[in-house]
């Protein structure tokens, strides 16, 4: 049975630091894995997609990387800003459904 | 952009009540999920949806019933509410089922029973 994990679950930051927000999971046959932003009563904004064939993808300022054979991923934001608080949520689709993580909650102080 | 809009962002029913949340999205996507999230459990998936008049359990199905009578439109339906159905209610759409493409979500439906 596959389950994810999302280690922190909460990060504070100030303002202007490059942070890494950690994803794993347990079983490698994996189709793709989705990073999400979810803030504070909303619904989830799509952030990256990796499919499994894939080892980073990115945009902006947001980096994802992709190690199956390790079963992790990897957030990384650069230059964090106060407008980045949120939590953000890991998603693994290895069938026909994804298995989310409980997610990280980041806190950036002005 | 994907567009995935949920009609009631706040409701507030009684025990017993027939409630329906609906979900439309405009980007033609074939297939269409019910999530619910809840402090300390996630998000689990109630029902979801890979064509119109389909529909198939997810891990928490009990209590509750779906409908999809045209492409764009997917009903979460609970018959007689209760208190444990509290929880905000989340929609989302992709391209591709079992290879699911991306994710899209709608902004939630915050149901609460009293």
């Amino acid at each position: 049975k596959q389950e994810v994990t999302q280690i922190p679950a909460a990060l504070s930051v100030p303002e202007g630091e490059n942070l890494v927000l950690n994803c794993s999971f347990t079983d490698s046959a994996i189709y793709n894995l989705q990073w999400f932003r979810q803030d504070p009563g909303k619904g989830l904004t799509s952030l990256l997609l990796i499919q499994s064939s894939q080892r980073e993808q990115t945009s902006g300022r947001l980096n994802a990387s992709l190690d199956k054979s390790s079963g992790r991923s990897t957030l990384y934001i650069a230059a964090s800003q106060p407008g980045d608080s949120a939590t953000y949520l890991c998603a693994v689709n290895s069938s026909y459904k994804l298995i989310f993580g409980s997610g990280t909650r980041l806190l950036v102080r002005p | 952009d994907v567009k995935v809009t949920q009609s009631s962002r706040y409701l507030v029913k009684r025990t017993g009540e027939k409630v329906f949340l609906e979900c439309v999205q405009d980007m033609d996507h074939e297939n269409m999920f019910w999530y619910r999230q809840d402090p300390g459990l996630g998000l689990r998936l109630i029902y979801f949806s890979y064509d119109v008049k389909m529909k198939e359990k997810g891990d928490i199905p009990e209590g509750y019933s779906v409908s999809r009578e045209k492409k764009e439109r997917f009903s979460l339906i609970l018959e007689s509410a209760s208190t444990n159905q509290t929880s905000m209610y989340l929609c989302a759409s992709s391209t591709h089922l079992w290879n699911t493409g991306e994710l899209f979500f709608g902004e939630g439906s915050r149901l609460t029973v009293l």
